[in-house]
């Protein structure tokens, strides 16, 4: 069994649309979540990262992480086109762990 | 403007050459790590180093090699062993701060083996 788990997806919705990213985890020593965005051909970049369970949110973004079930999730709201890329989660215990990256197209 | 560089950002090689991507940080951080990303697989650990002139192989190590001599640079080794040396290379470093752990990636260096 994998790590962390992300549907690769891809996922492609309209503007302004609602999106849901979402990744499992096995390992319940993790404690810290992260997501990255990466556009085609560079580098991840982060985007949120939180600590244990809870919300946290940035502007459009909003990082959900339940620890009971495993389970986190990044909501973005009014999506742009601007948002479309590959989404990857990661978590930390004492070494990163990367879910594949779930890739998101948001059709004007 | 503090971050972290590699380059070249494409690379073309003939097989049984050895090749370095190079990777350098102004960030001040101790760790520094070396992933690979092909499509469908996500990032791959292959070395990392958490202080100068110390690394520890990641996942899959074989056919690389690396060397921290400085705490900026991290350069990694593609060898003629690598079987598939084909891909993605991804350097990143990180920092614990306040008790979290946060990683920094470079742009990326993509390598061609022919």
């Amino acid at each position: 069994q994998k790590e962390v788990e992300q549907d690769p997806g891809p996922l492609s919705v309209p503007e302004g649309a609602i999106v849901s990213l979402n990744c499992t985890y096995s390992n319940s020593a993790f404690q810290y979540f992260m997501w990255y965005r990466q556009y085609s051909r560079k580098g991840p970049e982060l985007l949120m990262y939180t600590y244990s369970s809870g919300n946290k949110e940035d502007g459009r973004f909003t990082a959900q992480v339940d620890k009971s079930s495993k389970y986190i999730s990044l909501f973005i709201r009014d999506s742009q086109p601007s948002d479309s890329a590959t989404y990857l989660c990661a978590m930390n215990s004492h070494q990163f762990y990367f879910g594949t990256g779930t890739s998101l197209t948001v059709i004007p | 403007d503090g971050g972290i560089t590699q380059s070249p950002k494409y690379l073309f090689r003939k097989e049984g050459q050895n090749v370095t991507l190079s990777c350098e940080q102004n960030l001040n951080h101790d760790a520094m790590y070396w992933y690979r990303q092909d499509p469908g697989q996500g990032l791959r650990l292959i070395y990392y180093s958490q202080i100068v002139n110390d690394f520890q192989k990641g996942d899959i190590a074989e056919g690389y090699s690396v060397s921290r001599e400085k705490k900026e640079s991290f350069p990694l080794t593609v060898t003629s062993a690598q079987k598939n040396p084909t891909a993605f290379y991804l350097c990143a470093s990180s920092i614990e701060r306040l008790g979290s752990y946060e990683q920094y990636f470079g742009p990326g260096t993509r390598l061609t083996v022919t």
